[in-house]
């Protein structure tokens, strides 16, 4: 599975959209971007993923650059529980996909 | 309200002790991952499985063993404990084409 970059920490007023970008490069055409969060000391959460299009759910809103080399995930009005630590991975959505590589991630810190 | 269930929540165990961590879920997953995680570093692999009778290993699996004789059932178990086990467990399931879902984990610590 394609490896990503993504910024080690951001901050974001509470209110306002928080926009964190990942890199993934070397993805190749069957592989899904995921975006998952981790508050302290819990199990990642699963966020939202994609392939092509961009994708909006209740959560959060992803958006896929045209050459799939990277994309953004958007909380619309970040909160202080959005407080966390938020991983971007790509992997085959299909059989097969299992070996994942979460990375250190993107701390987000909501500030009041 | 989970999905999937980690038992124990923590633990304290002493070297050489044979540990079992349970992990179980009711989506009907067939596909099942054991990670460890140190506080604020990446998720390493440690065991997979795509089904009943399917186990897998993955980067960190030397020093411990799953079994998948029930679909719901992905227990891990560590033969021998070490003070170098001492970290978070998280047992994660997930269908195709979809995101993991993943337990709270189970905070091991060898004394």
């Amino acid at each position: 599975d394609a490896k990503t970059t993504q910024p080690t920490s951001m901050d974001c007023a509470e209110g306002r959209a928080a926009n964190l970008p990942c890199n993934h490069s070397t993805i190749s055409g069957n592989e899904y971007v995921y975006w998952y969060r981790q508050i302290h000391s819990q199990g990642p959460q699963y966020i939202i993923h994609g392939l092509k299009n961009n994708e909006t759910n209740e959560m959060a809103s992803l958006i896929i650059t045209e050459d799939r080399k990277s994309s953004t995930l958007i909380l619309p009005h970040a909160t202080l529980r959005d407080t966390a630590v938020y991983y971007c991975i790509v992997s085959r959505g299909q059989t097969g996909a299992n070996n994942l590589f979460f990375g250190t991630g993107t701390r987000l810190t909501v500030i009041p | 309200e989970a999905d999937i269930y980690q038992t124990p929540r923590y633990l304290v165990i002493g070297t050489g002790k044979k540990i079992t961590l349970e992990c179980s879920q009711t989506m009907g997953h067939d596909k099942m991952y054991w990670y460890q995680q140190d506080p604020g570093m990446e998720l390493h692999l440690i065991h997979y499985s795509y089904g009943v009778n399917s186990t897998e290993k993955g980067d960190l699996s030397s020093e411990s063993t799953v079994s998948r004789i029930r679909t719901e059932h992905f227990p891990l178990t560590l033969e021998s404990a070490r003070p170098s086990h001492t970290s978070q467990y998280l047992c994660a399931s997930r269908r195709d084409g979809r995101g993991y879902t993943f337990g709270s984990g189970t905070r091991l610590t060898v004394v």
